[in-house]
């Protein structure tokens, strides 16, 4: 069975640090970009970070740019998301999720298809 | 960076009604987009993807239409499982590989 389990989540104090993991399975996690995507309660999901498949190549959005580091063991076939300073705005249910790729005419056209059930980060004093 | 607009924010309807969701670009995506579902407490769930490509598994009354800067998901008949929230998705940023997610639209029973 393809799954995707984070783990990691907790309480942290504004400016504290904290490493989420997301434990690939059933697939040939070294194939696939991945990502992390965080949805702060009550509110839309917002996008958080990629990486390639070798880690070459990572990107994030721009409120955690300098501050988050997301990052892959392909030999353990895991994904983690390094946060620090983080903020009460960091507070959000955390995903990680595979993105897939089909290739037509040329074109590559990725997707988001599988997906954990989330680990929940809750930044308060 | 693109933005997504979704168009209503919240819609809502009854069992076997028509539902459509629009998307709308701040620039032109080709058909870089998925559209997502996603219920309380629950990961999203990947409906359509390349604008108008049906996921495996989900079911033939959803549909996606459209390229450039707007885009539908379309619902022929709704049914009770489909009440959720709906997100768009653009995934036109590669190489800069930044994939912003709309604001979501949430279908609720009328």
């Amino acid at each position: 069975e393809v799954q995707l389990v984070e783990s990691g989540g907790g309480l942290v104090q504004p400016g504290g640090s904290l490493r989420l993991s997301c434990a690939a399975s059933g697939f040939t996690f070294s194939s696939y970009w991945m990502s992390w995507v965080r949805q702060a309660p009550g509110k839309g999901l917002e996008w958080v970070a990629n990486i390639k498949q070798d880690g070459s190549e990572k990107y994030y959005v721009d409120s955690v740019k300098g501050r988050f580091t997301i990052s892959r063991d392909n030999a353990k076939n895991s994904l983690y998301l390094q946060m620090n300073s983080l903020r009460a705005e960091d507070t959000a249910v955390y995903y990680c999720a595979r993105l897939s790729v089909d290739f037509w005419s040329g074109t590559s056209y990725y997707y988001m298809d599988v997906w954990g059930k989330g680990t929940t980060v809750t930044v308060s004093s | 960076d693109i933005q997504l607009t979704q168009s209503p924010s919240f819609l809502s309807a009854s069992v076997g009604d028509r539902v459509t969701i629009t998307c709308r670009a701040s620039q032109g995506i080709s058909s870089y987009l998925a559209w997502y579902q996603q219920k309380p407490g629950k990961a999203p769930k990947l409906l359509i993807y390349a604008a108008s490509t049906l996921q495996s598994g989900v079911p033939s009354r959803f549909s996606g239409s459209g390229s450039g800067t707007e885009f539908t998901l379309t619902i022929s008949s709704l049914q009770p499982e489909d009440f959720a929230t709906y997100y768009c998705q653009q995934l036109n940023s590669y190489p800069r590989g930044i994939f912003t997610f709309g604001p979501g639209t949430k279908v609720d029973i009328k």
